[in-house]
């Protein structure tokens, strides 16, 4: 059974810096692309970033490109989300998916996810 | 970039009736990439339907998907309690990954 738990999400002040964590089980993080979507208060669902199973392709959203980095640890089953300079507009809850497909396949079907870590930026 | 468009934003419906959310994107959705999902307020989304139309394992027959290029729809044909929360669509083509911007299913 495929669980994912994010931890990580406080409350913190603007221009500090975060870090996400999602404890897989179930599946080998190493084996699929992973990937990171936030949801703001009142809003959508956001596609912030992936990781491919080999860790040699990593892509970001343009919203967050730059401040924002992706990382797994093979030996503990996790991925990670490195949240450098927050800004307000950067609350939000950040959920930790898998990623069925990526770029040989032409596709990335999200197919597991957790159920969210929250974020709340604010002086 | 495909932008989704969900409508209606908000559904009211009883138990037992049938819901139609529509999705339609602003340009043709690469070999139907396009997913739906299921949200209840503080649990993990789920996966309803792939490739526009098949659903995902154990997922109950009263969810169906249908549509193609640019026009898509989630169809719920007999509402049980369980199934009033959000609702959104994807494209799944490439990245960015885009969302429509939800729907809710309300009593």
């Amino acid at each position: 059974q495929v669980q994912l738990v994010e931890s990580g999400g406080a409350l913190v002040k603007p221009g500090e810096s975060l870090r996400l964590s999602c404890a897989a089980s179930g599946l080998t993080v190493n084996d699929y692309y992973m990937t990171w979507v936030r949801q703001a208060p009142g809003k959508g669902l956001e596609w912030v970033s992936y990781i491919s199973n080999g860790g040699t392709i990593k892509r970001y959203a343009d919203s967050v490109k730059g401040r924002i980095t992706i990382s797994r640890d093979s030996a503990k089953n996790s991925l990670s989300l490195q949240i450098d300079s927050l800004t307000a507009e950067d609350t939000a809850v950040y959920y930790c998916a898998r990623v069925r497909g990526g770029v040989l396949s032409g596709y990335f079907l999200i197919d597991y996810w957790g159920q969210g870590t929250l974020v709340t930026v604010s002086s | 970039e495909i932008v989704l468009t969900q409508s209606p934003g908000t559904l009211s419906l009883s138990p037992g009736e049938r819901a139609t959310i529509s999705c339609r994107a602003s340009q043709s959705v690469t070999s139907n990439y396009l997913a739906w999902y299921q949200h209840k307020p503080g649990q993990a989304p789920r996966l309803l339907i792939s490739g526009a139309s098949s659903r995902a394992t154990g997922i109950p027959d009263r969810f169906s998907g249908s549509g193609s290029g640019t026009d898509f729809t989630l169809t719920i044909s007999r509402l049980e309690p369980e199934d009033f929360v959000l609702y959104y669509c994807q494209h799944y083509g490439g990245s960015p990954f885009t969302f429509g911007q939800g729907t809710k299913l309300e009593i």
